[in-house]
C-alpha cells in the first residue's frame, strides 16, 4: 500500500524552528517529484515547496522563501521541510504529496501551531 | 501565479440529483505540445487530506466512482457528480499543476438538501 506519513509538527513561538519529515512507503520513493502542502483548519490549500526525484531541484512558494528547505533523503524515503523563522501565519497543517501526474497520494498532515 | 476560481462556494443538492462545480483559471492551463490540460479535482471530507478524483481535467483517478466525471479545456473546467451520493458531502477543490506555484480553487462546499 502506497502511503505517507508525516511527522514533526507542534507547538512552537515566533522566530522558531522545526523539521518535518514524511516517511513514504508501498512504492520507489527515489523515482518520484514530492511536494509539502498546507492548509489552515476551515480554510484552503496553499502549496508550500516541490523537489524532484533526486533532490537536485526545488521550488518555494514567495511567502516561505527563505524561510524553509525541501529535502529528501532517498536512502532513508523520507522527505522533509525545515522551517525556520516561523511566523504566525504559517500555522496550519502540513500535507507532504507525491506526484504521479499531480499529487496523488498525500499524508494525513502533521499540525504546526505557531504562537506565543 | 495562475489564479483559480471556483463557483459557487456552496451548493446543496438532492440524493440522486445532479451537481455542478465550475473553475476558471487565469490563463490558460492547456499545454499545446500535449494537448493536455494540467488542471486536477480533489474531494476532502472533514478531518481527512485531500483525495484526487480527477486528472487532466477529464482522467478519472483509479477506484473514483464514474458518478464523478470533468469536463472543459483552457479556462473553463466542470466537475459534475452525477447522481448525488450521501458519501460526497465534502469540499470539492481545482488545481492547475501547469506551472510553479501549483495553485487551487477556493473550494466548493457539496451538502444534501
Amino acid at each position: 500500500e502506497v502511503q505517507l506519513v508525516e511527522s514533526g509538527g507542534g507547538l512552537v513561538q515566533p522566530g522558531g524552528s522545526l523539521r518535518l519529515s514524511c516517511a513514504a512507503s508501498g512504492f520507489t520513493f527515489s523515482s518520484y517529484l514530492m511536494h509539502w502542502v498546507r492548509q489552515v483548519p476551515g480554510n484552503g490549500l496553499l502549496w508550500v515547496s516541490r523537489i524532484n526525484s533526486d533532490g537536485s531541484s526545488t521550488a518555494y512558494a514567495d511567502s516561505v522563501k527563505g524561510r524553509f528547505t525541501i529535502s529528501r533523503d532517498n536512502a532513508e524515503n523520507t522527505l522533509y521541510l525545515q522551517m525556520n523563522s516561523l511566523r504566525v501565519e504559517d500555522t496550519a497543517v502540513y500535507y507532504c504529496a507525491k506526484v504521479g501526474a499531480t499529487l496523488d497520494v498525500w499524508g494525513k498532515g502533521t499540525a504546526v501551531i505557531v504562537s506565543s | 501565479d495562475i489564479v483559480m476560481t471556483q463557483s459557487p462556494d456552496s451548493l446543496a443538492v438532492s440524493l440522486g440529483e445532479r451537481a455542478t462545480i465550475n473553475c476558471k483559471s487565469s490563463q490558460s492551463v492547456l499545454y499545446r505540445s500535449n494537448n493536455k490540460n494540467y488542471l486536477a479535482w480533489y474531494q476532502q471530507k472533514p478531518g481527512q487530506p485531500p483525495k484526487l478524483l480527477i486528472y487532466w481535467a477529464s482522467t478519472r483517478e483509479s477506484g473514483v466512482p464514474d458518478r464523478f466525471s470533468g469536463s472543459g479545456s483552457g479556462t473553463d473546467f466542470t466537475l459534475t457528480i452525477s447522481s448525488l451520493q450521501a458519501e460526497d458531502v465534502a469540499v470539492y477543490y481545482c488545481q492547475q499543476y501547469q506551472t510553479t506555484p501549483l495553485t487551487f480553487g477556493g473550494g466548493t462546499t457539496v451538502e444534501i438538501k
